[in-house]
């Protein structure tokens, strides 16, 4: 099992619709969770971070936490041709207090 | 304010070289950490350094080493480099505050070619 899972898509929306990105992991003391967007040939943009359970909200960005369920999903609402990327989820485990484990990404549609 | 910088940006090299890559932090970050990114997947971290010590260390052999200077820049160097180092590199910088909490931001990365 894949320390941080995550479906490799390509996820294809509609302009202007809610884009939801879903990330699995395993180890249960994972302490924080990120949200990357990479942008082909391009290095991993922050887009958000969080730490306790629930949700958190940054503009456009929803991130959602489930330590019970090891689950953490990203919500882009309204979502743009320009969100059209690659989108990483990370994790910093309990005994790997320092490295990012990251998922593979889920690559991101978005139709005009 | 500056971000995370590297370079080159490209590289080409032959198997069995030996490569340098540089590393500059983000204005007020003191902890490097470096990353590799095959084609297709997510980065794996190397190692990270810290008050100019590796603190931590990924699943990578001997043949990566690393350094950190006074002013927080690193290097990355690969050893006797074999086909499939060939990946974008990728370096991070943070503020050592919290381990468990403390954000990563990359630089722009440097795509070594083995050939």
């Amino acid at each position: 099992q894949k320390e941080v899972e995550q479906n490799s898509g390509p996820l294809s929306v509609p302009e202007g619709a809610i884009a939801s990105l879903n990330c699995t992991y395993s180890d249960r003391g994972s302490q924080s969770f990120f949200w990357y967007r990479q942008y082909s040939g391009k290095s991993p943009e922050l887009i958000m971070f969080i730490y306790s359970n629930g949700d958190k909200e940054d503009g456009r960005f929803t991130a959602q936490l489930n330590k019970a369920s090891q689950y953490v999903s990203l919500l882009i609402r309204d979502s743009q041709p320009s969100d059209s990327a690659t989108y990483l989820c990370a994790v910093i485990g309990m005994d790997s207090s320092y490295k990012l484990i990251f998922g593979s990404g889920t690559r991101l549609l978005v139709r005009p | 304010d500056a971000g995370v910088t590297q370079s080159p940006t490209h590289l080409i090299k032959t198997r069995g070289q030996q490569v340098t890559l540089r590393c500059s932090p983000k204005s007020g970050h003191d902890t490097v950490s470096w990353y590799q990114q095959a084609l297709g997947q997510g980065p794996q971290f190397i190692f990270q350094y810290y008050e100019e010590e590796e603190r931590q260390r990924g699943n990578f052999p001997d043949r990566f080493s690393g350094h950190q200077f006074p002013n927080y820049s690193s290097e990355l160097n690969v050893n006797a480099l074999l086909l499939g180092d060939s990946a974008l590199y990728l370096c991070a910088s943070s503020l050592d505050r919290n381990p468990s909490t403390d954000t990563q931001y990359f630089g722009p990365g440097t795509r070594l070619t083995v050939l």
